[in-house]
């Protein structure tokens, strides 16, 4: 099964600073797609962004964008110009394009803003 | 419009009892989940079905028993409960294909005495 590694289980930024939350992942699949998903308080799960793993073009979503390294296995998101409200868990999940629907996530980022 | 909705949100039981928590989503999406969070925010994969019919069962005691009844509906049953069985419970639905995001709904706090 693909696995799913986030290594910071904490993080903090200054409000308006950049913060870079880290995510690898472990598959030996060609084509596949990468998410980030954030948790904040009230629970609900929204997606922030979303990479496929045939576009070499990072994707971007506002102040969200995506370091997409293939070779590396590596998924980091940049936040810029960091609010208070995109305090929460953030979480990178992995999704095939072969073998079915499961998504296999990562164990999460709690990020913290300090005003 | 909810897009993926749960209740209940919070349940509060004791150990022994048999508790249901349904989920309907109006997506129209052909996949549903059943994920348990716990208290360290561990998001596990419980099951899913797709089209009614059961694709992964992750290792989960058999107290849990997922129902469909149709392709809007998921519902999770479970018997006995223990007090390893607080958690927050969510249900999520996807559309069959590859690179489609999943919808999670507001989540369900279990809370076990």
């Amino acid at each position: 099964a693909q696995t799913v590694t986030q290594s910071q289980p904490e993080m903090s930024v200054q409000e308006a600073e950049t913060v870079t939350l880290s995510c690898t992942y472990d598959t030996s699949e060609s084509d596949y797609y990468l998410f980030w998903y954030k948790q904040p308080p009230s629970r609900q799960m929204i997606l922030v962004i979303r990479q496929e793993a045939y576009k070499q073009q990072n994707a971007t979503e506002n102040r969200f964008s995506v370091n997409f390294q293939k070779a590396a296995k590596s998924f980091s998101l940049k936040i810029s110009d960091s609010q208070l409200g995109d305090a929460a868990m953030y979480f990178c999940a992995y999704r095939s394009a072969n073998t079915g629907n499961q998504f296999y996530f990562g164990t999460g980022t709690s990020l913290t803003v300090i005003p | 419009d909810t897009a993926v909705s749960q209740t209940p949100k919070y349940l509060v039981t004791q150990m022994g009892n048999d508790k249901s928590i349904k989920c309907e989503q109006n997506l129209g999406h052909d996949t549903m989940y059943w994920y348990k969070q716990d208290s360290k925010k561990f998001l596990k994969i419980m099951f899913s079905y797709n089209n009614k019919e059961l694709i992964i069962n992750e290792t989960v005691p058999n107290r849990f028993s997922p129902k469909s009844p149709d392709k809007a509906h998921l519902n999770l049953h479970i018997n006995s409960l223990e007090l390893g069985d607080s958690a927050v419970y969510f249900c999520a639905s996807s559309q069959a294909g590859p690179g489609r995001e999943q919808y999670f709904g507001p989540g369900t706090r279990l809370t076990v005495t």
